[in-house]
């Protein structure tokens, strides 16, 4: 089955500067990946997603790369604010299951 | 549009016991899967129903089960409660199969813990 490895475990930054989560994923059958962000004492919320097809994706502020050689994508925040403050998960699901899997999370302090 | 619903919000129990937690999905959402979360684990897949059937399950043991009814309710049900059972536990829904790009719409979670 798919295994998803997501670096760091946490993550400060200083309002204003950039973060970047990455993951890994093993199996190469997967088409799609979808980031969610969990506010404290809150349900998790999709933010972004990419298909296999796309290399990049830009909302706003947030953007996500995917690089299928190397089986990893990224999830990049420019310019934070304290209300990017959550645990941040990225997942990955293969076409051919019926089955998301989820990193362990990465929880992000933005420092005022 | 009511979002996805999950009851109870908390609960505690003692090793032995067993629970059943609910979830109701969102209107016209037909898959329903559910998500152990503990600190340090991140979301742990346990299965997903889609139309009644069990489509997936995760790597958990068979203490753990569940269902989904005809209205696309779902329960879980864990049976012979550990003190590792301690979890929120989640229920997503979503107009496709996992395995396909819709979105998941998350509930709050019901709170378990074992004493």
């Amino acid at each position: 089955g798919e295994n998803v490895e997501q670096h760091p475990s946490t993550l400060s930054v200083q309002e204003g500067d950039s973060a970047v989560i990455k993951c890994t994923y093993s199996d190469s059958a997967s088409n799609y990946f979808p980031w969610y962000k969990q506010e404290l004492g809150k349900r998790p919320q999709l933010i972004i997603d990419i298909r296999s097809n796309v290399g990049e994706k830009k909302d706003q502020r947030i953007a996500v790369t995917l690089n299928k050689t190397a089986k990893h994508f990224s999830l990049h925040i420019t310019e934070t604010q304290p209300e990017d403050s959550a645990v941040y998960f990225c997942a990955a699901t293969p076409s051919n299951d019926y089955k998301l899997s989820f990193g362990a999370g990465t929880t992000v302090t933005v420092r005022a | 549009k009511a979002g996805v619903t999950q009851t109870p919000r908390y609960l505690i129990k003692t090793r032995g016991q067993q629970v059943t937690l609910s979830c109701s999905p969102i209107s016209g959402h037909r898959s329903v899967s559910w998500y152990q979360q503990t600190p340090g684990q991140g979301l742990q897949f346990l299965f997903e129903y889609f139309s009644e059937t069990q489509r997936n399950k995760g790597n958990f043991p068979g203490r753990f089960s569940g269902r989904q009814f005809s209205n696309s309710r779902s329960e879980m049900n864990v049976s012979t409660l550990e003190l590792g059972d301690s979890a929120l536990y989640l229920c997503a829904s979503s107009l496709e199969l996992l395995g396909g790009t819709g979105e998941l719409f998350f509930g709050e979670g019901s709170r378990l813990t074992v004493l």
